[in-house]
């Protein structure tokens, strides 16, 4: 079953600690994306990567960093540098051939206690 | 002035009802115009993909783009209670790192 997984799905944390959302897709698409949504608020690009090894930031880097070893894989780390972690977070890839149509997955919902 | 923007809404319509929902953008150099919808709690997903002008139909849903009004459209015909969700219009341009920019989303309300 082709798709993006996308994992924890809930998850909490205490202020000052640092964690890492998973981000694993089968697709085969060379380009990642992560965004943050807030209620009431579009989208917002925080880090993405066209190939291996390379990623580029976005609009609200600061305080989230990101790898990218694998082709599959593109996780996110938010940092206790991130001032209101709180919110939800997509991660998304694009087809090689597919325009600018990006495919998301399920989101992980980060709630900072 | 942001690059797209969208009302937020909430739309509340009763079943049945055609619904319009709207974006505008600021910049012409944009050629791809997508529509997603969102389930609360879910990840968006594409229901629209339109390339340059013109319209797009698919089953109840048309897209509609008007490049020298900066405006696209998305109309549901026979709206349903299972269209009940959030509606995201995204724009992208040609070339460059494929970014697309997306709007704040418009909440719909579509009750029996």
């Amino acid at each position: 079953d082709g798709g993006i997984t996308q994992s924890p799905k809930y998850l909490f944390r205490k202020e000052g600690q640092n964690v890492t959302l998973s981000c694993e897709q089968n697709l085969n698409h060379d380009a990642m994306y992560w965004y943050r949504q807030d209620p009431g608020q579009g989208l917002r690009l925080i880090y993405y990567s066209q190939i291996v090894n390379d990623f580029q930031k976005g609009d609200i880097a600061e305080g989230y960093s990101v790898s990218r070893e694998k082709k599959e894989s593109f996780p996110l780390t938010v940092t206790s540098a991130q001032k209101n972690p709180t919110a939800f977070y997509l991660c998304a890839t694009r087809h090689p051939l597919g325009a600018n149509v990006l495919t998301f997955g399920a989101g992980s919902r980060l709630t900072v206690l | 002035q942001k690059e797209v923007e969208q009302d937020p809404g909430p739309l509340s319509v009763p079943e049945g009802a055609i619904v319009s929902l709207n974006c505008t953008y600021s910049n012409s150099a944009f050629q791809y115009f997508m529509w997603y919808r969102q389930y609360s709690r879910k990840g968006p997903e594409l229901l629209m993909y339109t390339y340059s002008s013109g319209n797009k139909e698919d089953g109840r849903f048309t897209a509609q783009v008007d490049k020298s009004s900066k405006y696209i459209s998305l109309f549901i015909r026979d709206s349903q209670p299972s269209d009940s969700a959030t509606y995201l219009c995204a724009i992208a341009r040609e070339g460059g790192s494929y970014i697309p920019t997306f709007g704040r989303g418009t909440s719909l309300i579509v009750h029996p």
